[in-house]
């Protein structure tokens, strides 16, 4: 059984620039969320999405948007970066129907916007 | 409102000794799951152990344990026997009525294992 991957691992952007973050979901699971983690602070949840319609969004502005293909992997779009939008970006992926107590992570991807 | 309060920025412990690491936790809800992960220097979160509202037991995984006190909104972890392994930042997080709600997360503890 596959862990939940993610890719790149490390990019660098300069500000005003657009990048895609992808993530792919262990296997059997077909909900995946995206959390941003600024540095020395908690995973701040972004969206969510399910059998590809987005069914949960944080307060992040349109700018950050995704898309869910279906094999359940996942993009995460951030349009016109902004220096604050240096982060670690966070995916989890889940089965939904449970009382799931199951939500694993991937390694991340750290996002530099210089 | 924090609804995930980890008041302990940083905490030491002698290695081979037990650690508590706080969380306390805000929600009107009367279905909720708290969770543990551990994110070493790495940045992967690992999930430790988790805790449903109605368990009336603690939850434990092999080494740790949480400490649940429902009427104070509480849910401390507990690591036993700790390792130089252990050595990292560990969150506590709640996903009030379990479903397809995000998880939110504290604010996190760096633990740090003294040989």
């Amino acid at each position: 059984e596959t862990g939940v991957t993610q890719s790149p691992t490390h990019l660098i952007k300069t500000r005003g620039q657009q990048v895609t973050l992808r993530c792919s979901s262990q296997s059997g699971h077909n909900t995946v969320s995206w959390y941003q983690q600024a540095l020395g602070q908690g995973p701040q949840f972004i969206f969510q999405y399910y059998r590809e319609e987005e069914n949960g969004r944080g307060n992040f502005p349109p700018r950050f948007s995704g898309l869910q293909f279906p094999n359940y992997s996942s993009e995460l779009n951030v349009n016109a970066l902004e220096l604050d939008d240096s982060a670690l970006y966070l995916c989890a992926s889940r089965a939904s129907g449970l009382a799931s107590n199951e939500q694993f992570f991937g390694p991340g991807t750290r996002l530099t916007v210089l | 409102a924090q609804k995930i309060t980890q008041t302990q920025p940083g905490m030491f412990v002698q290695e081979k000794e037990a650690v508590t690491l706080d969380c306390t936790y805000d929600t009107s809800d009367q279905s909720y799951g708290l969770f543990w992960y551990k994110q070493p220097s790495s940045g992967e979160m690992i999930f430790l152990i988790y805790q449903g509202s109605y368990d009336e037991q603690n939850a434990t995984e092999g080494r740790y344990s949480l400490n649940f006190q429902k009427a104070r909104k509480s849910a401390n972890l507990v690591i036993s026997a700790s390792q130089l392994g252990d050595s990292a930042m560990y969150f506590c997080a709640m996903r009030e009525a379990p479903g397809n709600t995000p998880l939110v997360f504290g604010k996190g503890t760096r633990l740090s294992v003294i040989a």
